[in-house]
């Protein structure tokens, strides 16, 4: 079965911290990867994608993440976080001819200290 | 405002009654979804269209709920006979056929209390 899970379900950090939220995926095939993230009172936004290339990817806000194949993972990645980060992260994964049909992990909240 | 509006934004039931919940996604988005959200977890899929035509269903959408999106545009979700398991989030997406990467945009929600 296709599943997605997030290793943290709160994290807490000081501004300027470096921040990393880890996801692995169960998926037979080729996989699209996303992260997305909900701040308070809003809806979800995309903040980066994988489809296929560089496995090193750059989203909005300063955030990346890499796909590393071989560990199934797309961990989420910032160098220095600011207090308006706060928010809840979502990983998610479609089938490569899906890719509206989401998976998604349990979602990471964030909050940033100032 | 072009992004995916959802109405109503909260609604309040008694069990057993009927609720209707409708989406308008990014105009000339080909394709829409519907995805539902419990407190603590992330969104599940629930079904989705390709312009009028209902592709896909999860098996998560019990009989009681039923999906339309008559002319290709907008879309509604009704859930016949509520319970109180039904209390949820209730997200709308959609994305456009052609975009690269086809990246879905999500409204904000209709949250759904069954009391």
């Amino acid at each position: 079965a296709q599943s997605v899970s997030q290793h943290n379900h709160h994290v807490i950090l000081s501004e300027a911290a470096s921040l990393e939220l880890g996801c692995n995926y169960s998926y037979g095939g080729t996989v699209n990867l996303f992260w997305y993230v909900q701040y308070p009172g809003q809806h979800l936004q995309l903040l980066l994608k994988y489809f296929s290339g560089d496995p090193l990817v750059k989203g909005i806000k300063g955030f990346e993440a890499e796909f590393i194949k071989s560990k199934f993972s797309f961990n989420l990645r910032k160098p220095s976080v600011q207090w308006s980060d706060t928010a809840e992260y979502f990983c998610a994964a479609a089938g490569g001819t899906s890719y509206g049909k989401l998976t998604f992990g349990q979602g990471t909240i964030l909050t940033v200290h100032p | 405002d072009t992004g995916v509006s959802q109405d109503p934004r909260h609604k309040i039931t008694k069990r057993g009654q009927n609720v209707t919940f409708r989406c308008d996604p990014i105009s000339e988005h080909n394709r829409l979804y519907w995805y539902r959200q419990t407190l603590g977890q992330g969104p599940e899929f629930l079904t989705y269209f390709q312009n009028e035509a209902q592709l896909e269903k999860s098996r998560l959408l019990s009989d009681r709920f039923s999906a339309e999106r008559p002319k290709g545009s907008f879309s509604t979700l009704e859930i016949q006979r509520t319970e109180q398991g039904d209390s949820a989030m209730y997200l709308c997406a959609s994305s456009g056929l052609t975009e690269a990467g086809n990246t879905i945009y999500f409204g904000e929600g209709s949250w759904l209390t069954v009391v």
